[in-house]
């Protein structure tokens, strides 16, 4: 069965543009979950997605959101580009319904804001 | 959530075993034990978790001590692909507002040596 999968891997993006970056989650998976990663404030909680609602959501200013399509599929937006935006992403997925933590996890996308 | 507590570092031979110690003294009962790794520049590897019996897969081994307020992830036979930062997050598995949210604290980093 194939993994997470992201895309871009890699972006290099301006101050003041929008980003979208994507997440297929593994076949079957329907909880759909993203991360950022910076080396000041480690992995935090973006928001969470389960059959294209939004169920959770973390601190982060709205210039953040998500969505969720029918086939689990999901993507991020940012808009207004901050340098403080610079970090790994990454989104899992998981199978169950309720709320196991047993995810999964794709290589991310690396986003560079200059 | 309940709060971890896990050394910054530890060091371990290869071909022995590997003990990652984790506190969470303020566990409570519905929450679960879960250990992630993520190796330089991949997104997290879930490992393994429990709610208060010992749990065994491929992979490694969790102890659990009784009053449930440590916990020890044991890989048995480690090799130089094992460094890695190791999470333990404690986290209930039901949903409301905890859907699809991992809670990463700054871990600690394993590092095998020949």
């Amino acid at each position: 069965k194939a993994g997470v999968t992201q895309t871009p891997r890699y972006l290099i993006k301006t101050r003041g543009q929008q980003v979208t970056l994507s997440c297929s989650p593994i076949s079957g998976h329907r909880s759909v979950s993203w991360y950022q990663q910076t080396p000041g404030q480690g992995l935090q909680f973006l928001f969470e997605y389960f059959s294209e609602t939004q169920r959770n959501k973390g601190n982060f200013p709205g210039r953040f959101s998500g969505r969720q399509f029918s086939n689990s599929r999901s993507e991020m937006n940012v808009s207004t580009l901050e340098l403080g935006d610079s970090a790994l992403y990454l989104c899992a997925s998981s199978f169950s319904q309720g709320g196991t933590y047993e995810q999964y996890f794709g290589p991310g996308t690396r986003l560079t804001v200059t | 959530d309940a709060k971890t507590t896990q050394p910054p570092s530890m060091d371990c031979a290869e071909g022995r075993a590997a003990n990652l110690p984790c506190n969470h003294s303020t566990i409570s009962g519905n929450e679960y034990v879960y250990w992630y790794r993520q190796i330089h520049s991949q997104g997290p590897q879930y490992i393994i978790h429990g709610l208060k019996n010992n749990e065994t897969n491929e992979m490694a081994s969790l102890i659990i001590t009784e009053d449930r307020k440590s916990s020890t992830l044991i890989l048995p036979h480690a090799t130089l692909r094992d460094t890695a930062v190791y999470y333990c997050i404690v986290t209930p598995n039901a949903g409301g507002t905890s859907y699809g949210k991992l809670t990463f604290g700054q871990g600690t980093i394993l590092t095998v040596h020949p």
